[in-house]
């Protein structure tokens, strides 16, 4: 298994541009997030879904739109780059069953470290 | 809105001590807690989860504990060696599997 995996490593825009930051597990999770990490502060969740076809807004979601067609795919999109985008980006995945309460061990990505100029 | 603090921040410690880390959450309605690592430039690596029922938690020298009344976790590291120099991050889990971390407490292991 390779995991969860992320691409780009690193990327450098321009204010106003758009890209996609993509992500992918090959563990067969359900549920699967993208967070934040600014220096000094924790990692904050942007969006996540509990499975393919359904997401939800994180304590972040502004700027940032996601979709989830696959169960092993969620791409991060930003649609018009700001210098406050300037972060590193984490995908977590984990195993939780729809609609239960239960969490599980979330399993991290290597990070997309974004620069906006 | 939960808030969890890490203190120390920071912390540098001769090989061979036994070091405790600390973490507070302020609502007591979580889900489980979960202890991460980060090395420099790298992802996390969970180390520890302890389930909401749980009091604590053991792999190898590390020992985490759960007292959710008080909203605190430790994180017991036995006989640091330096290669325990990394971030840890504590991460209290809430319905929906969502995450909420404090900010880290980064450790240093002098050899």
């Amino acid at each position: 298994n390779a995991g969860v995996t992320q691409t780009p490593k690193f990327q450098v825009l321009k204010t106003g541009q758009s890209m996609t930051l993509q992500c992918a597990q090959d563990m067969n999770h359900e549920y699967m997030s993208w967070y934040r990490q600014d220096p000094g502060m924790g990692l904050r969740l942007i969006h996540y879904s509990v499975g393919a076809g359904i997401t939800d807004q994180g304590e972040v979601p502004n700027g940032y739109n996601v979709s989830r067609s696959t169960t092993e795919d969620f791409p991060l999109r930003l649609l018009s780059a700001a210098p406050s985008q300037t972060s590193v980006y984490f995908c977590a995945s984990s195993y939780s069953p729809l609609g239960g309460g239960r969490t599980d061990t979330q399993y991290f990505g290597p990070g997309t470290r974004l620069t906006v100029l | 809105k939960q808030e969890v603090t890490q203190i120390p921040a920071a912390l540098s410690v001769p090989e061979g001590e036994n070091l405790v880390l600390n973490c507070s959450f302020t609502d007591s309605a979580i889900y489980n807690l979960q202890w991460f690592r980060q090395d420099p430039g790298k992802g996390l690596t969970s180390l520890l989860l302890i389930q909401s029922s749980q009091r604590e938690q053991t792999s190898g020298r590390l020992n985490a504990s759960l007292d959710k009344s008080s909203g605190r976790s430790t994180l017991y590291i036995a006989a640091s060696q330096p290669g325990d120099s990394a971030t840890y991050l504590c991460a209290v889990g809430e319905y929906g599997n969502k995450l909420v971390f404090g900010a880290g407490t980064i450790l240093r292991v002098k050899s």
